[in-house]
This record gives C-alpha cells, sequence and structure tokens, in this order.
C-alpha cells in the first residue's frame, strides 16, 4: 500500500522565484498536514485540512504561502515569492479520525526547498 | 500556548547502555501523547501513542511511559539500528500537533 507521496524531493530555486510542493495522501485518510522542519525550529505546522477544507493555517508564516486541497488525493504547498529563509524540508503528513481523536501521522519522505 | 520540550538534544551510548528520553509539555487537556521515530533524509515514523498518566506501552526495546507532566521514552540495550532521531509530540484541545525539537540518538557498536 503506497504511503504519503510528495515531490519533488529536492528543490533548488533562486530568491524570488514561485516554488510549488505537491502531496498525494493516503486513500482514505481525511486529513492532510503540511509541516516545516529546520535546525532551528523543529517541525512546525502550517496548516491542516479535513475532509478538503482548510481548518487552520495559523501557521502559515506571511501571505507568500498558500496552500490549496481540490480533492481528497492532492494537495499543494505554493511559496511566491520564495526567500533564501524558505529553506526548509517540507512534510506532508496524513492521517484518519479514529475515536474522535486524528490518530497517528503518516509523513511523507518531504521536499527538500534550497531557495538561493 | 502548548508547548513540547526534548532532552537532551543529542545523546550518544554504547551498544548495550540503557538511557532514557525524556519528554516536557504543557498542553491544555491533553488528549495524547505521541512518540516518533525519524531517519536521516526521511520523514518521522510513528511509534507510540499515549492517552494517560499511568499508561505504558512497549515495542522491542522501547518502552514508553506517561506522568502529568512529561513522558519518557527508555531504550533498553540499545543496538546501533536504534541511532535516529526520536520526537515526541503533544495533542491537546485542538487536532493539532505539536512536536519537540527531538533528541537525537547515536548508538556506537
Amino acid at each position: 500500500d503506497a504511503g504519503v507521496i510528495q515531490s519533488p524531493r529536492h528543490e533548488v530555486t533562486e530568491m524570488g522565484q514561485e516554488v510549488t510542493l505537491r502531496c498525494k495522501p493516503i486513500s482514505g485518510h481525511d486529513y492532510l498536514f503540511w509541516y516545516r522542519q529546520t535546525m532551528m525550529r523543529g517541525l512546525e505546522l502550517l496548516i491542516y485540512f479535513n475532509n478538503n477544507v482548510p481548518i487552520d493555517d495559523s501557521g502559515m508564516p506571511e501571505d507568500r504561502f498558500s496552500a490549496k486541497m481540490p480533492n481528497a488525493s492532492f494537495s499543494t504547498l505554493k511559496i511566491q515569492p520564495s526567500e533564501p529563509r524558505d529553506s526548509a524540508v517540507y512534510f506532508c503528513a496524513s492521517s484518519f479520525r479514529q475515536g474522535g481523536y486524528t490518530g497517528e501521522l503518516f509523513f511523507g519522505e518531504g521536499s527538500r526547498l534550497t531557495v538561493l | 500556548e502548548d508547548q513540547v520540550t526534548q532532552s537532551p538534544e543529542a545523546l550518544r551510548l554504547q551498544e548495550g547502555e540503557s538511557s532514557s528520553l525524556n519528554c516536557s509539555y504543557t498542553v491544555s487537556g491533553l488528549r495524547g501523547l505521541f512518540w516518533y521515530r525519524q531517519d536521516p533524509g526521511k520523514g518521522p515514523e510513528f511509534l507510540f501513542t499515549l492517552y494517560s498518566a499511568g499508561e505504558e506501552k512497549e515495542k522491542e526495546r522501547l518502552k514508553a511511559t506517561l506522568t502529568k507532566k512529561e513522558s519518557f521514552l527508555h531504550i533498553t540495550a540499545p543496538k546501533p539500528e536504534d541511532s535516529a532521531t526520536y520526537l515526541c509530540a503533544a495533542q491537546g484541545g485542538s487536532e493539532k500537533l505539536v512536536f519537540g525539537k527531538g533528541t537525537k540518538l547515536t548508538v556506537n557498536p
């Protein structure tokens, strides 16, 4: 059974360029999370969706960041324009509601973004 | 604001040398305390969920315990393949998981 699939695995871009990260969650999962991981700040939640609807985007750092989930099998995280401080590993994770809890998260392998 | 603090930041052990990792949390209405393992270049992988103080979970050489303020991950007779970063996360009144920064464990043969 396929896990969470993210693309691209690595992205190197120049400051000011648009970056789009993609995620395919596990089939049947109704929650999708976008996290960012850096050495300084660890794993930070950016935004999460339930049944394709954004529930909490309070972790999105600025208006330069946006996320969409047009259907249950696809989500994007877009950064426009990108800045060097956006360099990090971005993880997508999915889960399903179990007994009222979101339960364990299943993470993808991440997208490593470097902005020069 | 919900917070999770892990210590130590890094731990180096000899193979067979048991130890514990600490996770302190400040969360309103704890719904669950989670432990994850993260290998280099990979996403975190779920290990355990603990729901209430006094609860314990075990998996091979790992045992997780929970009190009202902290959780411990005990590693008994570790092997080099246990080397990884161990992340703790807490889920409070919201559905969000708040992660600690992790403990990087190195087990030398």
